[in-house]
């Protein structure tokens, strides 16, 4: 498709248990970003990855949470341990390249339910 | 540090009421402004941009003014429409000081009614 993908759109767990949320990225665009939406807040940005440079991970709340990327191509994001704050809406961006007023191109989202 | 605020909504108008959603911002630098738009289910879409001051952006009948002596960037439309109903978001882009991770604000909810 023309657009950034995400998968699931929804996921269920049970406190404790791991979760992997995918997100593949317009071609050809190496700029890729997570965040993290909260009901009823603001987008809160988890990391930022530009093509093959070492990630920014400063909005990473914990170190249950990581995230990687091959290339310019999907990204994984992994919470381990989940914990029932860790529920939100997690989105994932990408962009020709940072800079210049690039928009970023959203996802759907997944919608992470921590029981 | 870099911090945008919008006004609290939700805000409730009738078809063809003239919109404003208020928006201000603290940068370093001199920031690219957006407005996002979340339509019920669905993922965030740019509305419009901005890049410098006194650009104005637009699409859809929305309309936003990058005035950096009040530091705002204020949307508008001029008569809603139901299918404006969605949630809107105004974010800024510090990329050119040194950080690149879009800064939000907390959205403005919009119903409008028939």
């Amino acid at each position: 498709g023309a657009g950034v993908s995400q998968s699931p759109s929804n996921k269920v767990t049970e406190k404790g248990k791991d979760v992997e949320l995918r997100c593949d990225p317009i071609s050809g665009h190496t700029a890729l970003y997570w965040y993290r939406q909260r009901l009823g807040q603001g987008l809160e940005f988890l990391i930022y990855f530009q093509g093959n440079s070492a990630p920014d991970k400063s909005g990473l709340p914990s170190d249950r949470f990581s995230a990687e990327r091959t290339g310019e191509s999907v990204s994984t994001l992994t919470i381990q341990r989940t914990q029932q704050e860790d529920s939100a809406v997690y989105l994932c961006a990408s962009s020709l390249g940072r800079g210049g007023g690039q928009p970023q191109h959203f996802g759907d989202g997944t919608r992470l339910s921590i029981l | 540090g870099n911090s945008v605020t919008q006004m609290e909504g939700p805000v409730t108008l009738s078809e063809e009421a003239f919109l404003t959603i208020n928006c201000t911002y603290t940068a370093t630098g001199y920031p690219s402004l957006f407005w996002y738009v979340q339509y019920p289910g669905e993922g965030l879409q740019l509305l419009l941009k901005a890049t410098k001051a006194d650009d104005k952006g637009s699409n859809k009948g929305f309309e936003a003014t990058y005035r950096k002596e009040t530091t705002s960037f204020h949307l508008e439309k001029g008569s809603v429409q139901v299918s404006d109903s969605a949630v809107y978001f105004c974010a800024l882009d510090t990329s050119g000081a040194g950080s690149y991770q879009l800064t939000f604000g907390k959205g403005t909810k919009l119903s409008v009614i028939p």
